[in-house]
C-alpha cells in the first residue's frame, strides 16, 4: 500500500506570499493528482500529473518520479485559496483496480 | 452537465437502521468509488465500480455493500448503521485510471 505524507498539516500566511505545499509517496505511482476542499465544501481537482509541471493560473504543481515527490505552489496567494489542498496517488492498477491513495491533507489559511 | 450528484445532502441515523446513499453521474463515466472523510485520517475507499455489473472492494468495506446496475448510478447501502459510520461520504467517478477524478457535494452522515 502507498503511503502518501504531506507537509505541512497547517500553513498560515500573509496575502500575497508564495506558497509551497510538499507531497511525498512510498511506491512507484501511475499519476498523482492535487485536490481543493474548501471548508464545509466539495473536493476539485486541480491538477492531475505524471511528470514534469502544469500551471493553471497561480498555481504550480511539480512532481519528481524518481525521488517520488510533488509540490504544490501558490503565486500570490490570496484569502479566496484558504482550503484543504489533498495530493493523491494513482498506483499501477494492472488489473483494472481504481480508487486513489490519498493524503491527510494541508489546510491552509491566507491571512488579508 | 450536473456531473456527480449525490443525495441525501445530511441525514442522521439510529445505530442499527439501514439507509441508501445514493450517486448519479451523467458523464457517461466507466469508473466510479465511494470514500469516506474522516478527520486525521483522510479519505480512504470504501468500494469502487469499473462499470455496469461490476463491484469490488476498497480499504474499508465493511458494514457496506454497493450495485452498479446502470452505469449512470452507483448507490451505497449501510446495511446495519454503527456510530463508528459517522463521517462525510464522497462519491466520485472518472472515465478510466488515466483520467481526473469528479467528487460529487459528499453526505453528511450522523449515526447515534
Amino acid at each position: 500500500k502507498n503511503e502518501v505524507e504531506q507537509s505541512p498539516q497547517n500553513l498560515t500566511a500573509q496575502e500575497g506570499e508564495f506558497i509551497t505545499i510538499n507531497c511525498s509517496y512510498s511506491v512507484g505511482i501511475s499519476a498523482l493528482h492535487w485536490l481543493q476542499q474548501h471548508p464545509g465544501g466539495g473536493i476539485v481537482s486541480l491538477f492531475m500529473l505524471s511528470s514534469g509541471k502544469k500551471k493553471h493560473g497561480r498555481l504550480i504543481a511539480t512532481i519528481n518520479i524518481q525521488e517520488k515527490h510533488s509540490s504544490l505552489h501558490i503565486t500570490a496567494s490570496h484569502p479566496r485559496d484558504s482550503a484543504v489542498y489533498i495530493c493523491a496517488v494513482d498506483g499501477w492498477s494492472g488489473g483494472g483496480a481504481d480508487g486513489l491513495t490519498f493524503g491527510k491533507g494541508t489546510h491552509l489559511i491566507i491571512q488579508p | 452537465n450536473a456531473g456527480v450528484t449525490q443525495t441525501p445532502k445530511f441525514q442522521v441515523l439510529k445505530t442499527g437502521q439501514s439507509m441508501t446513499l445514493q450517486c448519479a453521474q451523467d458523464m457517461n463515466h466507466e469508473y466510479m468509488s465511494w470514500y469516506r472523510q474522516d478527520p486525521g485520517m483522510g479519505l480512504r475507499l470504501i468500494h469502487y465500480s469499473v462499470g455496469a455489473g461490476i463491484t469490488d472492494q476498497g480499504e474499508v468495506p465493511n458494514g457496506y455493500n454497493v450495485s452498479r446496475s446502470t452505469t449512470e448510478d452507483f448507490p451505497l447501502r449501510l446495511l446495519s448503521a454503527a456510530p463508528s459510520q459517522t463521517s462525510v461520504y464522497f462519491c466520485a467517478s472518472r472515465t478510466d485510471s488515466y483520467n481526473e477524478q469528479f467528487f460529487g457535494p459528499g453526505t453528511r452522515l450522523t449515526v447515534l
